[in-house]
């Protein structure tokens, strides 16, 4: 069966290192996204990607990046990780109707001490 | 840019109750509107969408909304709680852009015996 996955599903990390959470996705799609889920904020996209090489920023994109050289995966780097970037990572991808379902992955909770 | 608004962050209810989840959108143009639920440690999973074709939408496990373009609202209905029903349920509008997905805080509901 098709799937996302993501890895790590756990990190803690100190401030000022260098974190990339992994996605990738066995369902073919051209579209992919990162948000971050947060108490009382609900989830707020990060970055997504529309096919390969192509990038763009989301609502709350600072300290964060990605790039997609293929596919299946859509790897999220934070450059210099802070205390704020405490928070549950969820990539997603979808085939690209503009009302089709995004499947999700089951997350990556990240602490940064 | 559009937005959706949920009201209560969390519900109580008890099993066999009628389950009412609030959400009202603000949109500039006709809007794509989706229920999706998180269930413990898991990602999100589509309930329904509404893509402007009926404007009441029946969706997995029962659950079913309403689109009233008059009251600005897409609010998730079930007629009898189940146990199994407990998570959380985030309401989400397409922002311009394909599926660049905008979440509401999201719902945690509650089912007690």
């Amino acid at each position: 069966d098709a799937e996302i996955t993501q890895s790590p599903r756990h990190k803690i990390t100190e401030t000022g290192r260098q974190v990339t959470l992994a996605c990738h996705q066995t369902w073919n799609h051209n579209n992919m996204f990162w948000y971050r889920q947060d108490l009382g904020h609900g989830l707020r996209l990060i970055h997504y990607s529309y096919g390969v090489q192509d990038t763009n920023k989301g609502e709350v994109s600072d300290g964060y990046s990605v790039s997609r050289s293929n596919t299946e995966d859509l790897p999220l780097t934070l450059e210099s990780a802070a205390s704020s970037q405490t928070s549950v990572y969820f990539c997603a991808s979808s085939t690209g109707t503009v009302t089709g379902e995004l499947f999700f992955g089951e997350g990556s909770r990240l602490t940064v001490l | 840019a559009q937005s959706v608004t949920q009201l209560g962050s969390h519900v109580s209810v008890s099993e066999g109750a009628l389950v009412l989840l609030r959400c009202n959108y603000s949109s500039s143009v006709p809007p794509y509107l989706f229920w999706y639920v998180q269930y413990p440690n898991q990602g999100l999973q589509l309930l329904l969408k509404y893509t402007s074709a009926a404007t009441l939408v029946k969706g997995i496990n029962g659950f079913e909304a309403e689109f009233k373009k008059s009251e600005t609202s897409f609010h998730l209905t079930k007629p009898s709680a189940h146990m199994s029903d407990a998570a959380e349920y985030f309401c989400a509008v397409s922002d311009t852009g394909f599926q660049k997905l905008v979440f509401g805080t999201g719902t945690r509901l509650l089912v007690s015996p």
